[in-house]
Order: structure tokens, then C-alpha cells, then sequence
């Protein structure tokens, strides 16, 4: 039972133009969320979080919106960087809207930025 | 300040060799969890600790697969007489209050 899913397995985006990454989740104890990024045989690195109490969050380029009702959120990163390119994991918990307890993760979004 | 550490990056057994797996954690944190990815898979959620105590072991293999957090030292992941299938790149996150911070992994090859 997939509970947090990326529908889709690749993105490509144009260099400055917006990147949106999508993950929808069914478990309705999930409170917090998390993006991470990961580069090929490197450790996720953290990008930015959002508690179900908000339904924003933003940290320089990067932006999460939650979506409760649809229980859906996403990433947009403005403007999008060569760099950015990797692959892109969207996390749960039920922790009480902290970090503590276990995270489920999505399978992934492969993101690849084109100069 | 050091991130999660973790050792070795790359390991290999043969089928039936016991595995250790090792992780430091950050500075000033004292929760640890580890996860697996398997092949083109996403992570999977193992177990977490705290010193001296394990708070949820549901991600764990019934046999074979042990953890420690002891008061001094890294935590470590025990594996039993390892099977070609545990072949995968294992993760170790730490944590205070904010979110998880994941080490370089250890890829475990086994022949």
C-alpha cells in the first residue's frame, strides 16, 4: 500500500522557468512533510518542510503548498538551476506535526533542468 | 558542524557473512533512524532509536536484522547471515526537533 505517491517518474524544465513536483498522500494521520533531493550515491539532502498546520511555506527558490482537503502537496522551485537537477522525494510522518517517528516516502521524481 | 556520519560507504559480503553497518549522528542529536532503498525503489522506513532505546522497530525484518543506540558510540545496524536480496543502499537520519538529516549511506553488496 503506496501511501505517499509521486505520479510521475520525470520532469524536464527549461533553465528559469518554474519546476513543479506533485506527491499525493492517503493517510489522513500524516501531518507533517518534507522534501528532500538526492544525487546519485549520495544521502538525501533536505530541502524544506510543512506542518498540516499551514498551507505554505516558502525558503528562498523553493515553495511547499499543502493541500489538505486533497491531501496534496507540491514543490515549486523559481527559478529552476541546471543544478537543481536529481531526484526528488516527497516524505510523511504522523508525529504530531514534528519531525520524530518514521517518514514514508514517495518513490521519487526524476527532475532534469536543461540550460 | 559534522553531518550524519556513516561507515562504510561501501561494503561487501558473501552470502551468509554477518553485516555492520555504522552511523554517527549530528551534533546534539538523539534520534536515529535508518532506511533502506532497495533497486528502484523509494526509501523504506526501518527503525528509529533513541539512546539506549528502541522506539519503533515496525520497518524491521522479523529475523536476521538488529539495531543499537548505545549510550557511547554510533548506532548500528546488525545484519545476519545476509541473502543476496539484502543487497541495497542503507540510510541512517538524525534528528533533534527539526526535520531528518540523512548520512552518504552504506551500499551493501552481497555476493
Amino acid at each position: 500500500d503506496q501511501q505517499v505517491k509521486q505520479n510521475s517518474p520525470s520532469l524536464s524544465v527549461q533553465e528559469g522557468r518554474i519546476s513543479i513536483l506533485n506527491c499525493d498522500y492517503t493517510n489522513s494521520m500524516f501531518d507533517y512533510f518534507l522534501w528532500y533531493k538526492k544525487y546519485p550515491a549520495e544521502g538525501p539532502t533536505f530541502l524544506i518542510s510543512i506542518s498540516s498546520i499551514k498551507d505554505k511555506n516558502e525558503d528562498g527558490r523553493f515553495t511547499v503548498f499543502l493541500n489538505k482537503s486533497a491531501k496534496h502537496l507540491s514543490l515549486h522551485i523559481v527559478p529552476s538551476q541546471p543544478g537543481d537537477s536529481a531526484v526528488y522525494f516527497c516524505a510523511a510522518s504522523a508525529s504530531g506535526g514534528t519531525s520524530y517517528g518514521k517518514l514514508t516516502f514517495g518513490q521519487g521524481t526524476i527532475l532534469t533542468v536543461h540550460p | 558542524n559534522a553531518g550524519v556520519m556513516q561507515n562504510p560507504r561501501h561494503l561487501v559480503r558473501r552470502r551468509g557473512q554477518e553485516a555492520r553497518l555504522r552511523c554517527s549522528p549530528m551534533k546534539g542529536h538523539s534520534h536515529v533512524y535508518w532506511y533502506r532503498q532497495l533497486p528502484e525503489e523509494g526509501l523504506k522506513f526501518m527503525v528509529y532509536l533513541q539512546k539506549e532505546n528502541i522506539i519503533d522497530e515496525s520497518g524491521m525484518p522479523k529475523e536476521r536484522f538488529s539495531a543499537e543506540f548505545p549510550k557511547e558510540g554510533p548506532s548500528i545496524l546488525r545484519i545476519q547471515q545476509v541473502v543476496r536480496g539484502d543487497s541495497a543502499a542503507y540510510f541512517c537520519a538524525s534528528s533533534r526537533e527539526s526535520a531528518q538529516y540523512f548520512g552518504p549511506g552504506t551500499r551493501l553488496t552481497v555476493t
